[in-house]
């Protein structure tokens, strides 16, 4: 049972450039989540999502930042027109149900974003 | 306050214990985790305690939990060079995992 897999590992991009970063849950995990992690930092929720609908995003930064969990396919994260401060690293979380049950959140590997 | 409190570094040698503290703020947490990441990597989940337990013990991991003082701890029995990494201490709040700034372990030979 292959963990959860984030793409792609490692993302340059100048700023005003648009990023996409992709999370693939565990199978037969529903419940995704996002955190980003700044240097020297713990990791700060983003965005939590089931299959299709956003169920909370209150950690997301009001502009620039989308994220979808499409009935087909990974999720995504999108940061539009990118800035320096976007540099971070960017967790991807699943369960297979809310978390508040004995379902922890498994983490992948992360994608370092460098904003240049 | 609102944020998960531990201390930021810890220098052990190699073969002793290491404790790890933590301060948490939500009394009605139902787990509390550690996390482990090595550098450039992911988070690896490496133990969590239900919120009516004081003690959970897993090889040479000992959580400890006092729900009065909201104070979580993290023992590593007999120290080794692998366990160098960044230990964060983390609760369960409204669906989202509220975590620590980390404590960077450090293993002296």
């Amino acid at each position: 049972n292959a963990g959860v897999m984030q793409n792609p590992r490692h993302l340059v991009r100048r700023r005003g450039q648009e990023a996409r970063l992709r999370c693939s849950p565990m199978k037969g995990h529903s419940h995704v989540y996002w955190y980003r992690q700044l240097p020297e930092e713990g990791l700060k929720f983003m965005v939590y999502l089931q299959k299709e609908n956003i169920i909370d995003e209150s950690g997301m930064p009001k502009e620039r930042f989308s994220a979808e969990f499409p009935k087909e396919g990974p999720s995504i994260l999108r940061i539009q027109q990118v800035v320096r401060g976007d540099s971070a690293a960017y967790f991807c979380a699943s369960s297979p149900r809310a978390s508040g049950s004995t379902d922890t959140q498994y983490f992948g590997p992360g994608t370092r974003l460098t904003v240049l | 306050g609102e944020d998960v409190e531990q201390s930021l570094f810890l220098s052990v040698r190699e073969g002793d214990s290491s404790v790890i503290n933590c301060t948490y703020t939500d009394s009605s947490s139902t787990y509390l985790y550690w996390y482990k990441q090595e550098p450039g990597a992911g988070l690896q989940l490496l133990t969590y305690i239900f919120s009516n337990m004081d003690m959970k013990q897993d090889q040479r991991l000992t959580v400890l939990l006092n729900k009065k003082d909201k104070h979580l701890s993290l023992r590593i029995a007999d120290t080794q060079t692998g366990d160098s990494a960044i230990y964060f201490c983390a609760e369960i709040r409204d669906d989202k995992i509220i975590f620590g700034k980390g404590t960077r372990l450090h293993i002296l030979p």
